[in-house]
Parts: structure tokens; C-alpha cells; sequence
């Protein structure tokens, strides 16, 4: 069964130095990755998607993920991180029934 | 474009009263809905997924008779809790996908029962 996993709970970064939020996942097959962000008592916004093509998926807000098949990961990056990109981060993969799987979720809070 | 809204976006309702959220795409039509639960700090639950016309799928453990879904047309989509108790409150999360594509959220309803 397919399903990703976010080892992360919080990742705490200073503004303006680069961020990672981790993701490893386990499929059967080839993996359709997602990553969402949610802020406070608002519904999941769409990042990215890797479904095939180059393994750097560049997203919205200037997030980019790098899938890697041999370590099964999809993390997410930025480059210089933004107080307003402090949210709580999904990674998410599609199984076969075209139903969404998602990780635990990762908080990410920027500090001035 | 892909736009999804659900009304209303909070609720308060006494114990044992029946609450319907609606969940419209408002620009796209929608062959699958989608509707998770999230509880306080922790990841979204898919309770079920419908497509227009016909009944919903219930994820397991997600009883069908407290949690009615109706998918009436490819906009619209509802999630009625019926005799709602406080362990049902939560926030409800839906989505609608096009065929073959990602799924576009809704920005919540956030229920609160006393």
C-alpha cells in the first residue's frame, strides 16, 4: 500500500536561510508526489506535484522539490525562507484509486 | 480557475441536530468529491469519496449512516452529519477532482458541536 511518511513534526528555520521539509514514501508502481501547505483554519493549498519529467518540480511561492528515487524521498525546499511561509506542510502521494495519502504533516515556523 | 468552496465555513450545533455542509467547485465540474477529517494537529482522514449520480465510497471505519454524502450534480457535493454528538466535532476538509488530475480543496468547515 502506498503511503508517505514525514519524520518531522516542526522544522524551525531564521528568515532568509534555505528550508527543508522532509518526505519519504513507498509505492508499488511509479509515485504520484504532492506537497500542500495549510494555514491556520483554511483548507489545503497545492505546492507541487512530481508525476514524471525532471526529478527538480518547481511550485508555487518559490518552493521546489527534488523527488529521489534511490532514497525514496520528495523533499521540499526554498531557498530563503519567508515569517509568511510559517504553516503546517503535507506531503501526500496517489494510490491507484486516485485517493490522496497523506503524511503526518510537518509544522514549519520562520523566526524573524 | 479550480476553485472550491464549502458552506457554511463554521458551525455550532446542539447535540443530537443534523448539519449539512455543501462543497461546490465553482469553476469546473467535478467528476469525484472528496471529504476529510482533521482533527487538532494531525493529518487530513479521507471518510469518503463520491462521484456524481452515484452513492459514495466510505472509507473504513466511517459509518455511512451518521455521515450521509450526497454528490447531486458535478458542482456540488454535501456531507450531512446526522444526531451529531461532540466526538463528531472537527474540521471537515472536501475536494474535487477533474479526471485524472490533482484534487482542489476547499477551505474547511470547522464543527462545533455542544
Amino acid at each position: 500500500a502506498q503511503s508517505v511518511a514525514q519524520p518531522e513534526d516542526q522544522v524551525n528555520v531564521a528568515e532568509g536561510n534555505p528550508l527543508t521539509v522532509k518526505c519519504t514514501y513507498s509505492v508499488s508502481g511509479n509515485p504520484y508526489l504532492f506537497w500542500y501547505v495549510q494555514y491556520p483554519n483554511r483548507g489545503l493549498q497545492f505546492l507541487l506535484k512530481y508525476i514524471t519529467g525532471d526529478n527538480l518540480v518547481k511550485g508555487s511561492y518559490g518552493f521546489e522539490a527534488e523527488f529521489n528515487k534511490s532514497q525514496t524521498s520528495f523533499h521540499l525546499k526554498k531557498p530563503s525562507a519567508l515569517v509568511s511561509d510559517s504553516a503546517l506542510y503535507f506531503c501526500a502521494v496517489r494510490d491507484d484509486a486516485d485517493k490522496l495519502i497523506f503524511g503526518t504533516g510537518t509544522r514549519l515556523q520562520v523566526f524573524p | 480557475g479550480a476553485v472550491v468552496s464549502q458552506h457554511p465555513s463554521w458551525v455550532i450545533c446542539k447535540s443530537g441536530t443534523s448539519v449539512k455542509i455543501e462543497c461546490r467547485s465553482l469553476d469546473f465540474q467535478a467528476t469525484t468529491m472528496f471529504w476529510y477529517r482533521q482533527f487538532p494537529k494531525q493529518s487530513l482522514m479521507l471518510m469518503a469519496t463520491s462521484n456524481e449520480g452515484s452513492k459514495a465510497t466510505y472509507e473504513q471505519g466511517v459509518e455511512k449512516d451518521k455521515f450521509l454524502i450526497n454528490h447531486a450534480s458535478l458542482t456540488l457535493s454535501t456531507l450531512t452529519v446526522t444526531s451529531a454528538h461532540p466526538e463528531d466535532s472537527s474540521f471537515y476538509i472536501c475536494s474535487a477532482s477533474k479526471v485524472y488530475n490533482e484534487q482542489f480543496f476547499g477551505p474547511g468547515t470547522r464543527l462545533t458541536v455542544l
